[in-house]
């Protein structure tokens, strides 16, 4: 089946710091959805992208689709206690996931 | 509106036990799912539903079974359990389409031991 693979596995910043996590495909993907999981929780959608070089902001948040729409990227800007979690990227035809980056932010 | 509502919350089996999840959504989502959750591994897709009467392997489908019966419901069995199944599962429910989010359960967090 379809697989992502997803990097790092653990990031560690200081709070202020600046996050970027990746996500990897061998082949096209249709679109790319992305998730966080807080600490004890279950994943929640953050968004999806579906266009060719696409860009979407939340807030502090920026994702990037590549233009070959073979990987992906969650950026976090001035990281916040509040962003502690594990971020996973989604391929959503196939419901497979990526393995996840666990941040943690140091106060 | 509950969402996807998962029972129980934690269970500890005894190696050769079953037992069933329970998952049930009230969005009247054709797509149905379960996850198990390793450390460092992600979620992994156990079985899928496209819809009532429908149920497809997904990546870690040994020693799990499931049915569809009905749209809101889609339970997760253990047949007989084993230490090696020691997780969190998780249920997640979408609407039909490839671009739709899906939503997921607060989790059934199991040990065999």
């Amino acid at each position: 089946g379809q697989q992502v693979m997803q990097i790092p596995q653990y990031q560690h910043v200081q709070e202020g710091e600046d996050f970027t996590t990746y996500c990897n495909s061998s082949t096209t993907l249709s679109n790319i959805q992305w998730y966080k999981q807080r600490p004890g929780g279950h994943p929640v959608f953050l968004i999806q992208l579906v266009k060719s070089g696409e860009v979407k902001k939340q807030k502090r948040l920026t994702f990037q689709f590549g233009e070959a729409k073979k990987n992906s990227s969650l950026h976090i800007t001035a990281t916040q206690t509040t962003d502690v979690g594990t971020y996973f990227c989604a391929t959503a035809r196939q419901l497979t996931f990526g393995s996840g980056t666990q941040l943690t932010v140091l106060p | 509106n509950a969402g996807v509502t998962q029972t129980p919350k934690f269970q500890v089996l005894k190696t050769g036990q079953s037992m069933t999840l329970q998952c049930a959504q009230d969005m009247n989502h054709e797509y149905m799912s379960w996850y198990r959750q390793d450390p460092g591994m992600g979620l992994r897709l156990i079985h899928y539903s496209v819809g009532a009467g429908i149920t497809d392997q997904g990546e870690v489908p040994n020693g799990y079974n499931v049915s569809r019966s009905t749209t809101e419901d889609f339970p997760l069995r253990l047949l007989s359990a084993a230490p090696s199944q020691t997780s969190v599962y998780f249920c997640a429910s979408r609407q039909q389409g490839s671009n739709q989010p899906q939503h997921f359960g607060d989790g059934t967090r199991l040990s065999i031991l």
